[in-house]
Protein backbone atom coordinates (compact mmCIF):
# COMPACT_ATOMS: atom_id res chain seq x y z
CA UNK A 1 0.00 0.00 0.00
CA UNK A 2 1.09 3.77 -0.51
CA UNK A 3 2.04 5.54 2.02
CA UNK A 4 2.11 9.33 2.16
CA UNK A 5 2.95 10.58 5.73
CA UNK A 6 2.81 14.57 6.87
CA UNK A 7 4.96 15.54 10.02
CA UNK A 8 2.10 17.13 11.92
CA UNK A 9 -2.12 17.18 12.17
CA UNK A 10 -2.85 20.17 13.50
CA UNK A 11 -0.16 23.15 14.05
CA UNK A 12 -0.87 26.74 15.45
CA UNK A 13 1.81 29.37 14.45
CA UNK A 14 1.99 33.16 14.95
CA UNK A 15 2.30 35.70 12.04
CA UNK A 16 5.75 35.93 11.10
CA UNK A 17 6.81 33.12 11.89
CA UNK A 18 8.69 30.53 9.60
CA UNK A 19 7.11 27.17 9.10
CA UNK A 20 8.09 24.10 8.02
CA UNK A 21 5.28 21.37 6.34
CA UNK A 22 6.97 17.85 5.59
CA UNK A 23 5.57 14.92 3.47
CA UNK A 24 7.55 11.34 3.29
CA UNK A 25 6.36 9.02 0.80
CA UNK A 26 7.14 5.24 0.52
CA UNK A 27 6.30 3.89 -2.94
CA UNK A 28 9.05 5.02 -4.67
CA UNK A 29 7.22 7.85 -6.38
CA UNK A 30 8.69 10.84 -8.74
CA UNK A 31 5.60 13.21 -8.42
CA UNK A 32 5.12 15.26 -5.08
CA UNK A 33 2.47 17.72 -4.36
CA UNK A 34 1.42 20.31 -2.28
CA UNK A 35 -2.40 21.99 -2.27
CA UNK A 36 -3.93 23.26 0.23
CA UNK A 37 -8.06 22.88 0.78
CA UNK A 38 -10.11 25.48 1.30
CA UNK A 39 -14.16 25.61 1.84
CA UNK A 40 -15.93 26.80 -1.25
CA UNK A 41 -12.32 26.91 -3.25
CA UNK A 42 -11.41 23.04 -3.44
CA UNK A 43 -7.75 22.24 -3.49
CA UNK A 44 -5.80 24.42 -5.65
CA UNK A 45 -1.99 23.28 -6.24
CA UNK A 46 0.91 25.32 -4.67
CA UNK A 47 3.92 23.48 -5.77
CA UNK A 48 4.69 20.44 -7.59
CA UNK A 49 8.36 18.56 -8.17
CA UNK A 50 8.63 15.90 -10.77
CA UNK A 51 12.21 14.86 -9.63
CA UNK A 52 14.71 15.67 -6.45
CA UNK A 53 15.67 19.19 -6.60
CA UNK A 54 13.12 20.18 -9.32
CA UNK A 55 9.91 22.40 -8.83
CA UNK A 56 7.09 23.90 -10.62
CA UNK A 57 5.12 26.74 -9.34
CA UNK A 58 1.35 25.69 -9.24
CA UNK A 59 -1.52 27.80 -9.16
CA UNK A 60 -1.28 29.74 -6.03
CA UNK A 61 2.74 30.10 -4.74
CA UNK A 62 2.75 33.17 -3.72
CA UNK A 63 4.66 32.95 0.07
CA UNK A 64 5.45 29.52 -0.22
CA UNK A 65 8.50 27.57 -0.73
CA UNK A 66 9.39 24.08 -1.52
CA UNK A 67 12.79 21.64 -1.09
CA UNK A 68 13.28 18.19 -2.33
CA UNK A 69 16.40 17.30 -1.53
CA UNK A 70 15.35 13.55 -1.55
CA UNK A 71 13.21 11.48 -3.67
CA UNK A 72 10.96 10.49 -0.36
CA UNK A 73 10.90 13.87 1.14
CA UNK A 74 8.91 17.26 -0.22
CA UNK A 75 9.00 19.96 2.18
CA UNK A 76 6.83 23.10 2.09
CA UNK A 77 8.01 26.28 3.61
CA UNK A 78 6.06 28.93 4.58
CA UNK A 79 8.47 32.03 4.63
CA UNK A 80 6.71 34.47 7.34
CA UNK A 81 3.15 32.88 8.18
CA UNK A 82 0.11 35.18 7.28
CA UNK A 83 -3.50 34.99 8.70
CA UNK A 84 -4.45 34.34 5.12
CA UNK A 85 -2.38 30.58 5.34
CA UNK A 86 -4.72 29.16 7.85
CA UNK A 87 -5.31 26.31 5.71
CA UNK A 88 -5.56 22.40 4.72
CA UNK A 89 -2.64 21.28 3.60
CA UNK A 90 -2.34 18.27 1.76
CA UNK A 91 0.28 16.48 0.48
CA UNK A 92 0.00 13.99 -2.34
CA UNK A 93 2.19 11.56 -4.61
CA UNK A 94 2.16 9.92 -8.05
CA UNK A 95 4.20 7.47 -10.46
CA UNK A 96 5.80 9.44 -13.81
CA UNK A 97 3.12 9.29 -16.37
CA UNK A 98 0.42 8.57 -13.63
CA UNK A 99 -0.13 11.85 -12.41
CA UNK A 100 -4.00 11.66 -12.37
CA UNK A 101 -3.20 8.87 -9.58
CA UNK A 102 -2.21 10.28 -6.85
CA UNK A 103 -2.20 9.07 -3.38
CA UNK A 104 -2.63 11.71 -0.39
CA UNK A 105 -1.37 12.35 2.82
CA UNK A 106 -3.39 12.98 6.11
CA UNK A 107 -3.67 16.61 5.50
CA UNK A 108 -1.92 19.39 8.37
CA UNK A 109 -4.32 21.58 9.63
CA UNK A 110 -2.48 25.08 9.99
CA UNK A 111 -4.01 27.62 12.00
CA UNK A 112 -1.66 30.92 12.12
CA UNK A 113 -2.85 33.43 14.59
CA UNK B 1 -15.06 29.16 -17.25
CA UNK B 2 -13.76 27.00 -14.86
CA UNK B 3 -11.62 24.01 -16.16
CA UNK B 4 -13.72 22.02 -13.69
CA UNK B 5 -17.00 22.39 -12.54
CA UNK B 6 -19.27 20.38 -10.07
CA UNK B 7 -22.80 21.37 -8.17
CA UNK B 8 -21.30 21.76 -4.53
CA UNK B 9 -25.36 19.83 -3.89
CA UNK B 10 -25.44 18.75 -1.07
CA UNK B 11 -26.78 15.72 -2.76
CA UNK B 12 -29.65 13.85 -1.30
CA UNK B 13 -30.30 10.54 -1.37
CA UNK B 14 -32.39 7.49 0.33
CA UNK B 15 -30.45 4.36 1.12
CA UNK B 16 -30.61 1.98 -1.70
CA UNK B 17 -31.34 4.55 -4.63
CA UNK B 18 -29.08 5.52 -7.12
CA UNK B 19 -26.98 8.70 -6.44
CA UNK B 20 -25.45 10.42 -9.79
CA UNK B 21 -22.99 13.18 -9.77
CA UNK B 22 -21.87 15.35 -12.64
CA UNK B 23 -18.38 17.34 -13.71
CA UNK B 24 -17.99 19.10 -16.67
CA UNK B 25 -14.73 20.41 -18.03
CA UNK B 26 -13.82 22.79 -20.24
CA UNK B 27 -10.47 21.64 -22.20
CA UNK B 28 -11.70 19.68 -24.93
CA UNK B 29 -8.09 18.09 -25.31
CA UNK B 30 -8.32 16.03 -22.24
CA UNK B 31 -8.24 12.44 -22.70
CA UNK B 32 -8.56 10.88 -19.00
CA UNK B 33 -10.55 11.72 -16.42
CA UNK B 34 -10.45 11.46 -12.03
CA UNK B 35 -12.99 10.41 -9.57
CA UNK B 36 -11.72 10.91 -5.60
CA UNK B 37 -13.88 10.25 -2.81
CA UNK B 38 -12.99 12.94 0.32
CA UNK B 39 -15.22 11.57 3.85
CA UNK B 40 -15.40 14.45 6.29
CA UNK B 41 -11.53 15.01 8.28
CA UNK B 42 -9.84 13.03 5.68
CA UNK B 43 -7.93 13.39 2.74
CA UNK B 44 -8.91 12.32 -0.88
CA UNK B 45 -8.88 8.71 -2.31
CA UNK B 46 -8.70 7.73 -5.46
CA UNK B 47 -11.76 5.74 -6.78
CA UNK B 48 -12.06 5.65 -10.35
CA UNK B 49 -10.42 6.45 -13.45
CA UNK B 50 -12.18 6.96 -17.21
CA UNK B 51 -9.65 7.57 -20.33
CA UNK B 52 -12.17 6.74 -23.13
CA UNK B 53 -15.79 7.20 -23.86
CA UNK B 54 -18.80 5.43 -22.69
CA UNK B 55 -19.06 3.71 -18.94
CA UNK B 56 -16.58 1.67 -17.05
CA UNK B 57 -17.83 0.11 -13.91
CA UNK B 58 -16.05 -1.35 -10.68
CA UNK B 59 -18.63 -2.67 -8.08
CA UNK B 60 -21.37 -0.53 -7.37
CA UNK B 61 -19.80 2.05 -8.64
CA UNK B 62 -19.85 3.36 -12.53
CA UNK B 63 -18.34 6.20 -14.56
CA UNK B 64 -19.85 7.66 -17.48
CA UNK B 65 -17.89 10.24 -19.92
CA UNK B 66 -19.10 11.84 -22.79
CA UNK B 67 -16.48 13.95 -24.64
CA UNK B 68 -18.48 15.33 -27.32
CA UNK B 69 -20.40 17.08 -24.54
CA UNK B 70 -17.73 17.42 -22.09
CA UNK B 71 -18.99 15.87 -18.92
CA UNK B 72 -18.24 12.80 -16.85
CA UNK B 73 -20.76 11.32 -14.61
CA UNK B 74 -20.02 9.03 -11.19
CA UNK B 75 -23.12 6.70 -10.61
CA UNK B 76 -23.38 4.85 -7.50
CA UNK B 77 -25.92 2.40 -7.19
CA UNK B 78 -27.43 0.87 -4.16
CA UNK B 79 -26.29 3.81 -2.30
CA UNK B 80 -24.78 3.23 1.35
CA UNK B 81 -24.87 5.70 4.54
CA UNK B 82 -21.32 5.04 4.16
CA UNK B 83 -20.68 6.46 0.82
CA UNK B 84 -21.70 10.09 2.19
CA UNK B 85 -18.82 11.90 1.46
CA UNK B 86 -17.76 14.57 -1.09
CA UNK B 87 -17.19 13.32 -4.52
CA UNK B 88 -14.25 15.26 -6.14
CA UNK B 89 -14.26 15.18 -10.05
CA UNK B 90 -10.35 15.81 -11.90
CA UNK B 91 -9.20 16.24 -15.07
CA UNK B 92 -5.68 16.33 -15.85
CA UNK B 93 -3.96 20.04 -16.31
CA UNK B 94 -0.42 19.49 -18.14
CA UNK B 95 1.63 16.00 -18.29
CA UNK B 96 1.73 15.23 -14.97
CA UNK B 97 -0.87 17.58 -13.00
CA UNK B 98 -4.12 17.38 -12.07
CA UNK B 99 -6.87 20.08 -11.66
CA UNK B 100 -10.02 19.18 -9.69
CA UNK B 101 -12.95 20.53 -9.36
CA UNK B 102 -14.71 21.71 -5.84
CA UNK B 103 -16.59 18.71 -5.59
CA UNK B 104 -20.38 17.16 -4.56
CA UNK B 105 -21.18 16.50 -1.19
CA UNK B 106 -23.20 13.61 -0.68
CA UNK B 107 -25.72 12.68 1.43
CA UNK B 108 -27.10 9.17 1.48
CA UNK B 109 -29.86 8.82 4.41
CA UNK B 110 -31.08 5.76 6.07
Amino acid sequence: DVKVTQSSRYLVKRTGEKVFLECVQDMDHENMFWYRQDPGLGLRLIYFSYDVKMKEKGDIPEGYSVSREKKERFSLILESASTNQTSMYLCASSARGRGGEQYFGPGTRLTVT
Amino acid sequence: QKEVEQNSGPLSVPEGAIASLNCTYSDRGSQSFFWYRQYSGKSPELIMSIYSNGDKEDGRFTAQLNKASQYVSLLIRDSQPSDSATYLCAVPKGFQKLVFGTGTRLLVSP
